[in-house]
């Protein structure tokens, strides 16, 4: 079974300046999903960022990049110029690629999250 | 597009009740699931769908939970008899086979309280 670790609890940074949130996973599959989701107080589950286990480029959605080291394993997320709007709930999360193979392997394993605070 | 419906929003019962939660995921996605979500364990997957048929429900709790899907449009997650301990918010989700095929679009989630 696959795991995701999320090691900060908790990150706090200030307001426009750069963050990076930490992600681990252990699988052993060669194709597979990662995710970022965002929750904010809302509890509303937002997709922040993606990334294809088969694409060595990082993916990046305007402010948010990510830092995906396939060999370690490593899925981190730098968020830059960080906004108060940021504050939220970060979960990393996994997927198998498998999904035409009715392996029953669609469904995301995620990370216990990181609590991420802006400062004013 | 109205996005993945739950009701209710909140459920406070006491314990040993049914509690029935409700989900009508996005027209045309194939996939739904069901998510739990706790302090002590985090987000976990509870049971997802696949053109109205289980796939995996091995992440269910036990057998006093229970999911169905009828058809395309409506989910039920079933709780029968109700605990303290199932406490915690359900999220739906749902996404298509083709196009966005990797992306699930969750519900706003239904907090559950059981006293």
């Amino acid at each position: 079974a696959q795991t995701v670790t999320q090691s900060q609890p908790e990150m706090s940074v200030q307001e426009a300046e750069t963050v990076t949130l930490s992600c681990t996973y252990d699988t052993s599959e060669s194709d597979y999903y990662l995710f970022w989701y965002k929750q904010p107080p809302s509890r509303q589950m937002i997709l922040v960022i993606r990334q294809e286990a088969y694409k060595q480029q990082n993916a990046t959605e305007n402010r948010f990049s990510v830092n995906f080291q396939k060999a370690a394993k490593s899925f981190s997320l730098k968020i830059s110029d960080s906004q108060l709007g940021d504050a939220a709930m970060y979960f990393c999360a996994y997927r198998s690629a498998f999904e035409y193979s009715g392996g029953g392997a669609d469904g995301l394993t995620f990370g216990k999250g990181t609590h991420l605070i802006i400062q004013p | 597009d109205a996005g993945v419906i739950q009701s209710p929003r909140h459920e406070v019962t006491e314990m040993g009740q049914e509690v029935t939660l409700r989900c009508k995921p996005i027209s045309g996605h194939d996939y739904l699931f069901w998510y739990r979500q706790t302090m002590m364990r985090g987000l976990e997957l509870l049971i997802y769908f696949n053109n109205n048929v289980p796939i995996d429900d091995s992440g269910m709790p036990e057998d006093r939970f229970s999911a169905k899907m009828p058809n395309a449009s409506f989910s039920t997650l079933k709780i029968q008899p109700s605990e303290p301990r199932d406490s915690a918010v359900y999220f739906c989700a749902s996404k298509r086979l083709a196009g966005d095929s990797y992306e699930q679009y969750f519900g706003p989630g239904t907090r559950l309280t059981v006293t």
